[in-house]
């Protein structure tokens, strides 16, 4: 099957401080999810990237869909303590339009904690 | 954007109960999913729906049941808990462009 890892696992921060993880796979893919998810709820879409190479912000988030379409990466600046969560990425072989039935893959989880 | 319901958020049975979760999504979505999930570890795709009448088991083999009669609608049934299915269940459904928007997911214990 597809393997996907997301890195780091888990981290902690000073309050201000800029944030970066990522996903890697051995697979193709044409959409690329990130979501971030608070303790006891479900999952958050923050930002969805559906071109290689494409780089797109969502306030103080910023994601990158690799150019060998193989990762992706999140950065968070000036985390604030609102930040902690676990942030999720969800690759699909699909495009975002149209497409097969391809279902999404979730890494992991990079936890992040803050030190206020 | 989605809106997308689960009941309950939380629920303490005893083992061989019959259980069912619900999941109901108001925006149309043909697409619907359910995921279980432990505390702070990685989400496992076991059923999915790509509309009425249609389901399909996921990747991680799950003894719960489901069943799609109406679009909105796509409950997830136990007909026997056990210990080993205390686990977060959460819903989705996918909208435009493969995002899924996820329910705020039911805990389950069962004792």
């Amino acid at each position: 099957g597809q393997q996907l890892n997301q890195s780091p696992q888990s981290m902690f921060i000073q309050e201000g401080e800029d944030v970066s993880m990522n996903c890697t796979s051995s697979s193709i893919f044409n959409t690329w999810l990130w979501y971030k998810q608070d303790p006891g709820e479900g999952p958050v879409l923050l930002i969805a990237l559906y071109k290689a190479g494409e780089l797109t912000s969502n306030g103080r988030l910023t994601a990158q869909f690799g150019t060998t379409r193989k990762d992706s990466f999140l950065n968070i600046s000036a985390s604030i303590p609102s930040d902690v969560g676990i942030y999720f990425c969800a690759p699909s072989p699909d495009g975002g339009y149209g497409g097969s039935q391809g279902n999404l893959i979730f890494g992991k989880g990079t936890k992040l904690s803050v030190k206020p | 954007e989605a809106d997308i319901y689960q009941t309950p958020r939380y629920l303490v049975i005893g083992t061989g109960k019959k259980i069912t979760l619900e999941c109901s999504q108001t925006m149309g979505h043909d697409k619907m999913y359910w995921y279980q999930q432990d505390p702070g570890m990685e989400l496992h795709l076991i059923h999915y729906s790509y509309g009425v009448n249609s389901t399909e088991k996921g990747d991680l083999s799950s003894e719960s049941t489901v069943s799609r009669i109406r679009t909105e609608h796509f409950p997830l049934t136990l007909e026997s808990a056990r210990p080993s299915h205390t686990s977060q269940y959460l819903c989705a459904s996918m909208g435009l462009a493969k995002t899924q928007y996820f329910g705020p997911g039911t805990r389950l214990l069962v004792l």
